[in-house]
Formats: C-alpha cells, sequence, structure tokens
C-alpha cells in the first residue's frame, strides 16, 4: 500500500521568503502525485498534480513541485510567498490503477509580515 | 454553481443520535468519496462509490452507512452518534475509477461539513 510523509508539521516564513514543503512517498508501484491547499475553515483545493511527463510540474498560485522517482519526493516550493498563502498543505498520492487518495499529515504554512 | 456540495455545513448533536450528510455534484463524474478529516487534520477515505456501486469501503464502524441513489449523490447516514465521529467530513468525486486518465484522477472537493457530537 502506498504511504506520504510531510517531514514538517508547521513551517513559519516571512512573507516574500522562497518556501519548501517537503514530501515523501512509498509505493511499490507507479503513482500519481498532487498538493492540495485548505484554507482556514474551508475544503480542499487542488495546487497541481503529477500524473506523467515533465517532472517539474506548475500549479496555481505560484506554486511548483518536482516529482524525483529516485528519492520518492515531491517537495513544493514557492520562490515569493505572500501573507495569503497562509494555509494548511496536504500532499497525497495514489496508485496508477487504484482510485484510493492517499494524504501525508499536512504541513501547515504560516507567512508572517 | 458550486461542483460539489454538501449539507449541512455544521451539525452539532448528543451521543446516540442519527443524523445525515448529503452530497451532491453537478460536475458529470460517475465516482464519489467520502472523506473524514479528524482533530489532527489527519484526512482518510472511508467509502467510494462508482456510478451507484461501493468499490471502496474502508474499516469504518456499520453505524456508517453510506447511500448513493444515482451517481450524483452520495448521501452519508450515521447511526447512534459517538463523541469519536466529531470531525470534518468531505465529500469528493472524480472521474470514472475503471478509466485511467487526467481527468480522472484529480479529485474535487466539496466544502466539508462539520459534526460536532456532544
Amino acid at each position: 500500500a502506498q504511504s506520504v510523509t510531510q517531514l514538517d508539521s508547521q513551517v513559519p516564513v516571512f512573507e516574500e521568503a522562497p518556501v519548501e514543503l517537503r514530501c515523501n512517498y512509498s509505493s511499490s508501484v507507479s503513482v500519481y502525485l498532487f498538493w492540495y491547499v485548505q484554507y482556514p475553515n474551508q475544503g480542499l483545493q487542488l495546487l497541481l498534480k503529477y500524473l506523467s511527463g515533465s517532472t517539474l510540474v506548475k500549479g496555481i498560485n505560484g506554486f511548483e513541485a518536482e516529482f524525483n522517482k529516485s528519492q520518492t519526493s515531491f517537495h513544493l516550493r514557492k520562490p515569493s510567498v505572500h501573507i495569503s498563502d497562509t494555509a494548511e498543505y496536504f500532499c497525497a498520492v495514489k496508485r496508477e490503477y487504484g482510485n484510493k487518495l492517499v494524504f501525508g499529515a499536512g504541513t501547515i504554512l504560516r507567512v508572517k509580515s | 454553481d458550486t461542483a460539489v456540495s454538501q449539507t449541512p455545513k455544521y451539525l452539532v448533536t448528543q451521543m446516540g443520535n442519527d443524523k445525515s450528510i448529503k452530497c451532491e455534484q453537478n460536475l458529470g463524474h460517475d465516482t464519489m468519496y467520502w472523506y473524514k478529516q479528524d482533530s489532527k487534520k489527519f484526512l482518510k477515505i472511508m467509502f467510494s462509490y462508482n456510478n451507484k456501486e461501493l468499490i471502496i469501503n474502508e474499516t469504518v464502524p456499520n453505524r456508517f452507512s453510506p447511500k448513493s441513489p444515482d451517481k450524483a449523490h452520495l448521501n452519508l447516514h450515521i447511526n447512534s452518534l459517538e463523541l469519536g465521529d466529531s470531525a470534518v467530513y468531505f465529500c469528493a468525486s472524480s472521474g470514472s475509477f475503471f478509466v485511467v486518465s487526467s481527468g480522472a484522477n484529480v479529485l474535487t472537493f466539496g466544502a466539508g461539513s462539520r459534526l460536532t457530537v456532544l
């Protein structure tokens, strides 16, 4: 079965600084990878996804992530964060031929002015 | 215009009661899901239906019974509510489980239903 580890439970960062949220997965088969964002008291919104092709994927709000198969990682990055990026970010994995989306425990990004 | 809508958004009830949460999607998706987010924000799948047929049933107490009258609706009924059932329940939908394509693999989530059991 696949699993996801988000290495940081909270990441504090100053506005306009770069940020990286780390995600590692384990699976014995090919997977698809996703990042979702949850703003306070709201549902989950898809930020970006990796299904195939280029390992660098760009998403909404200036976020990007790089799929690294050898390191089984899918870290999320943004070169310059805004206060409005404060939210919880979830990494998720799904087997290529399955429909069960497995989530990591989430990383709270706190952007300070 | 809401793609995946859940009702109610908030639900406060006493232990032992029975309650239902409804979910509807207007995306034309074939597959729908229920996820539970506990107090530590951990998200775990509970059920999945594809075109009204149950395809995923995780280790969930029998007190939880999903019902899908058609592929656009997936309701969750909970009997004999317990304190530990307090959580946010998210409904989601996606393209057909049986079709491996870029669209099929993205889940669209509802805004969540916060259940508080007293």
